[in-house]
This record gives structure tokens, C-alpha cells and sequence, in this order.
């Protein structure tokens, strides 16, 4: 069974500040992608990344950047300067090769992040 | 392009009844799944269709099917509710691409279950 924990249930930053969203994942599947979702509060979840399990660098993208660590199960996730609009609840998820053609997601508890001016 | 499209928007029902959700994926997507997100938790994954045919299912009881129609379109009904299954649905559709994980989300419709 796949099972994703984000420990940080709410985090409140001062807008250019640096914030890091963390998510531990398990997995006994050797072949899995891993996600990251916002969700406004509009309630629709917007894809941010997805990773696969072969490919361990970091990516940056703008203002975000993750940081993917087999050794730890990890797969964190840093927004630089944050901004007003960055508040949003964010989640990890994972999904694994075995579930077949479902490719069905396991999403973590969620962050809430807000950012305040 | 248009994005998943779902209806209604919300919704209050009553114990014991019965909902129908729709869904709409983007235009060329063939795959569809159905989330569960009560409050304060992440999604949960109910059903999966792919060309029609339930490819994926979640840890839900029977009260719970779905199915998808020709236009690709498809429905969720849940029926005898409980006030537990108050709960936002979300829909998500994928391109036909089988390395492709990518699922777009539309905005859910909000159960209330009074």
C-alpha cells in the first residue's frame, strides 16, 4: 500500500519570506511518480511537478523548486520570495506503476499555507 | 480549451437519498476518475474509467458506481447517503498517453448531506 505524510498541517509566512512544504512518501513500488497539487480556495487543484522515481534531480521552476531524495523518501517542496498568491492548501501525491492503468493518485493530508502582506 | 467541466457546483441532499455528479473531461481525454475529499483531508480515489470500461476502484462501498458514456462523459451516484459522504467531488481526466500520469482536475461539486 502507497501512503503519503505531510507532517505540516498549516504554515504562516510574511510575504518574502522563504517557506518549505515537506512530504515523506512509501512505497514498496520501485517504479512511482510523485506529485504536487495546489489548491486555491476555489477548490480546484492545480498540477505544480510530477517526478518520476528514476529521475532524483532538483528542479526549479520561477520562484518554486523540490528537492527529491530517494535515501529519505522525500520530496520537498520550496517556494522562494512567497507572495500574497501563494496561499493556497498544497498536497503531495504518489502514484505507482503496479496500480495499473488506473494510475489512481494517493495524496498526502495537505499543507495550508498562508501568506501574509 | 476547455477545462474538466463538473455539475451541479453544490448540492444539499438528505440522508437515505440519492446523487447523481457529472463530469465532463477535456476534449480528446478518454480516462476519468472520481475523487473524494472530505474537509481537511486530501483526495481519495473512488473510480477510474477508461473507453467505458471501470479500469480502477478505491476503497468505497457499493453505495458508490459510476459510469462513462460514449462522449466520454461520465457520472458518479452515490446512493442511500450518509451525512459522511458530505464531501467535495472531484473529477479528473487524463489523455490516453499511457506514460503519461498527468491527470487535470475540474472544481468538484460540494455535497452537503443534511
Amino acid at each position: 500500500a502507497q501512503k503519503v505524510t505531510q507532517a505540516q498541517t498549516e504554515i504562516s509566512v510574511v510575504e518574502k519570506e522563504d517557506v518549505t512544504l515537506d512530504c515523506v512518501y512509501e512505497t514498496r513500488d520501485t517504479t512511482y511518480y510523485l506529485f504536487w497539487y495546489k489548491q486555491p480556495p476555489s477548490g480546484e487543484l492545480v498540477f505544480l511537478i510530477r517526478r518520476n522515481s528514476f529521475d532524483e534531480q532538483n528542479e526549479i521552476s520561477g520562484r518554486y523548486s523540490w528537492n527529491f531524495q530517494k535515501s529519505t523518501s522525500s520530496f520537498n517542496f520550496t517556494i522562494t520570495a512567497s507572495q500574497v498568491v501563494d496561499s493556497a492548501v498544497y498536497f503531495c501525491a504518489l502514484s505507482v506503476l503496479s496500480s495499473g492503468s488506473a494510475r489512481q493518485l494517493t495524496f498526502g493530508s495537505g499543507t495550508q499555507l498562508t501568506v501574509l502582506p | 480549451d476547455a477545462g474538466v467541466t463538473q455539475s451541479p457546483t453544490h448540492l444539499i441532499k438528505t440522508r437515505g437519498q440519492q446523487v447523481t455528479l457529472r463530469c465532463s473531461p477535456i476534449s480528446g481525454h478518454k480516462s476519468v476518475s472520481w475523487y473524494q475529499q472530505v474537509l481537511g483531508q486530501g483526495p481519495q480515489f473512488i473510480f477510474q474509467y477508461y473507453e467505458k470500461e471501470e479500469r480502477g476502484r478505491g476503497n468505497f462501498p457499493d453505495r458508490f458506481s459510476a459510469r462513462q458514456f460514449p462522449n466520454y462523459s461520465s457520472e458518479l451516484n452515490v446512493n442511500a447517503l450518509l451525512l459522511g459522504d458530505s464531501a467535495l467531488y472531484l473529477c479528473a481526466s487524463k489523455d490516453r498517453d499511457p506514460s503519461n500520469y498527468e491527470q487535470y482536475f475540474g472544481p468538484g461539486t460540494r455535497l452537503t448531506v443534511t
